[in-house]
């Protein structure tokens, strides 16, 4: 079964510096999303993505925030100057056609910030 | 905005038993969907089942089902002949009924199934 694949699973960096977490999403899905749950808490929607612009993004989604479909297949999200509580589990999550039937989510990267 | 609550933070039950995990959801729209998400300890998130919420019939999938109740914006989980593999942080979500909606997630439950 087709997967969402996502690197690393695990990063550390260090406050102030810039990270990029990379996705693969499934082939022939069209919508791309990013969520983040910090440890013990509940999953929050950070953006999303269609037609390569930025269809709708939250208040966490600041400034330091960006994301990209460089080359048709990876989706990136980038943190430009990290801070500690961006330490979370980020979510890479794509959909095909209906993204009101559910998504497929990646399995993670599990980001901290030291 | 849509909230969506899960109030019970821990559940336990036995294998082979029936488990019902409660959620709630607060919301304007008449057209939405709603989904159970389940989060083993490999953290990634699977989709256990989805309803439609203009269909009255309650969604079923093997041994999950769901007791939706459109009027009580009530939206339960039922786990029949729970097995070890259902241990995992089970998540309620909901979706408005538009073009590439975001997921609004409650704060989970965390389900042990006891051998």
């Amino acid at each position: 079964e087709p997967e969402v694949t996502q690197t690393p699973s695990h990063q550390v960096t260090q406050m102030g510096q810039e990270v990029i977490l990379r996705c693969v999403p499934i082939s022939n899905h069209l919508y791309f999303y990013w969520y983040r749950q910090i440890l013990g808490q509940k999953v929050e929607f950070l953006v999303s993505f269609y037609n390569n612009e930025i269809s709708e993004k939250s208040e966490i989604f600041d400034d330091q925030f960006s994301v990209e479909r460089p080359d048709g297949s990876n989706f990136t999200l980038k943190i430009r100057s990290t801070k500690l509580e961006d330490s979370a589990m980020y979510f890479c999550a794509s959909a095909k056609v209906n993204p009101n039937y559910g998504y497929t989510f990646g399995s993670g990267t599990r980001l901290t910030v030291v | 905005a849509q909230t969506v609550t899960q109030s019970q933070p821990e559940m336990s039950v036995q294998e082979a038993e029936t488990v019902t995990l409660s959620c709630t959801y607060d919301t304007s729209e008449n057209n939405y969907y709603l989904f159970w998400y389940k989060q083993p300890p490999s953290r990634q998130m699977i989709l256990v089942i989805r309803q439609e919420a203009y269909k009255q019939q309650n969604a079923t999938e093997n041994r999950f089902s769901v007791n939706f109740q459109k009027a009580a914006k009530s939206f339960s989980l039922k786990i029949s002949d729970s097995q070890l593999g259902d241990t995992a942080m089970y998540f309620c979500a909901f979706m408005k009924h538009e073009a590439n909606s975001k997921l609004t997630f409650g704060k989970g439950i965390t389900l042990s199934v006891r051998p």
